[in-house]
């Protein structure tokens, strides 16, 4: 069990380009979240997915940005023409579920920086 | 999913036991506590989770109350690694629902 990766671990860009980031899930986990945390505040959820299908997103994305998990293995998170408030740490987490609850584990996290 | 109130900060005595608190007054009988903790700029670790029962694992051990409106977090033998934000999160117990994370305390072991 190697966790969970997210690359790059830090991104630098300029407003208004385009980002994308990725996460690598554990192993055979099928429930893949995104969160967004800003400098002094707790995680905030942003979507998730069951295998390949995205099951929910939170009204903090916005229409900039898109997610996909093809195949229900990794996933990437793209935001479009960046803004100064999409500086945050970005965090994916995974979960394996057959019913009932799950419980999430937290890759280390992207940090991105929009100049 | 209930609202959990956390103190914002508390200190702790390396090799001493750190006892955190959790109120969540309003939780229904289909929520689950849990506990996460986040180190300065890593991603949040979980610790623990329990419906109703206390439980115990490698890393800590979670009460809670008979009445389920509170629960402690007990880390047995503070180490300055354990120096972190602490989350309690209240969650419904179904799979695929987020994790809502309030403010935490912050919890700072000292030598």
């Amino acid at each position: 069990d190697t966790g969970v990766s997210q690359n790059p671990r830090h991104k630098i860009t300029k407003r208004g380009q385009n980002v994308t980031f990725r996460c690598d899930p554990i192993s055979e986990h099928n429930r893949l979240y995104w969160y967004r945390q800003t400098l002094g505040q707790g995680p905030e959820f942003l979507t998730y997915f069951q295998n390949e299908a995205q099951l929910e997103k939170s009204r903090l994305l916005s229409d900039r940005f898109s997610a996909e998990r093809p195949k229900g293995s990794f996933s990437t998170l793209e935001i479009q023409r960046t803004e100064q408030g999409d500086s945050a740490m970005y965090l994916c987490a995974s979960s394996y579920t057959s019913g009932g609850t799950d419980t999430q584990y937290f890759g280390p996290g992207t940090r991105l920086t929009v100049l | 999913d209930a609202k959990t109130t956390q103190p914002t900060s508390m200190d702790c005595a390396e090799g001493r036991a750190a006892n955190l608190p959790c109120n969540h007054s309003t939780i229904s009988g289909n929520e689950y506590v849990y506990w996460y903790r986040q180190i300065h700029s890593q991603g949040p670790q979980y610790i623990i989770h329990g419906l109703k029962n206390n439980e115990t694992n490698e890393m800590a051990s979670l009460i809670i109350t008979e009445d389920r409106k509170s629960s402690t977090l007990i880390l047995p033998h503070a180490t300055l690694r354990d120096t972190a934000v602490y989350y309690c999160i209240v969650r419904v117990r179904a799979a695929g629902n987020k994790l809502t994370f309030g403010g935490g305390t912050r919890v700072l072991v000292k030598p």
